[in-house]
């Protein structure tokens, strides 16, 4: 089935330690975003790609990354994680970006910072 | 800006029973999308539903409708007969701005 599938579901990082989760999608779609929700709280954009058009929140902090070599994958780099950074992080796609357009999300990485 | 108002922070319903979920909106775009979408514990986002501004009827899914008043900014969500397997977090959202904005999100609990 055509799908969006994150790598690892639980990631584990020490404080200030680089670390990289991954998103793949057999959708073909044009968008993939980024969004990171912490407990009890709803997601919040990090950042997206139009195709190789990256769009950064004005509000993501610097510490986070994000790369997207092709169609099909997209990273999240985050350069020192803080113990506020523990949260789980979701990617979704879309077609387009437009009115009419759900998102398609994945299962998420949940990041744990020691 | 766009703003999504869930007032519900959990709900309790006895299985089989119809529950409404409530949402509310603002937004100065013309015309604008909203959705809703289920997160069970396991954390995923599924999407359920979705409404456009400028539909005349509203949208319909399955047991999952969707409960459209414009005038009054509301995109409240219905499922019928609800299910043990209906319980997890339901968030509303809007899309404008090239974003989703989210509520914060209603729990829903299912009693058997």
């Amino acid at each position: 089935d055509a799908m969006v599938i994150q790598n690892p579901r639980y990631q584990v990082t020490q404080f200030g330690k680089p670390v990289t989760l991954s998103c793949s999608q057999t959708l073909n779609h044009n968008v993939m975003y980024w969004y990171q929700q912490k407990s009890s709280q709803a997601p919040k954009l990090l950042f997206h790609y139009y195709d190789k058009d990256f769009n950064n929140e004005a509000d993501t902090p610097d510490n986070f990354q994000s790369r997207r070599p092709n169609t099909s994958f997209c990273f999240l780099d985050i350069r020192s994680p803080g113990l506020g950074d523990a949260a789980m992080y979701l990617c979704a796609t879309s077609t387009r970006q437009g009115l009419n357009q759900p998102q398609h999300f994945g299962d998420g990485t949940r990041l744990s910072i020691l | 800006a766009q703003k999504i108002t869930q007032t519900q922070p959990g709900m309790f319903v006895q299985e089989k029973e119809a529950v409404t979920l409530d949402c509310t909106y603002d937004t100065s775009d013309p015309s604008y999308g909203l959705f809703w979408y289920k997160q069970p514990s396991s954390g995923e986002m599924i999407f359920l539903i979705y409404q456009g501004s400028y539909d005349q009827q509203n949208a319909t899914e399955g047991r999952y409708s969707l409960n459209f008043q414009k005038a009054r900014k509301s995109a409240n969500l219905v499922i019928s007969a609800s299910q043990l397997g209906d319980s997890a977090m339901y968030f509303c959202a809007s899309f404008g701005n090239e974003k989703l904005t989210f509520g914060t999100g209603t729990r829903l609990t299912i009693i058997p």
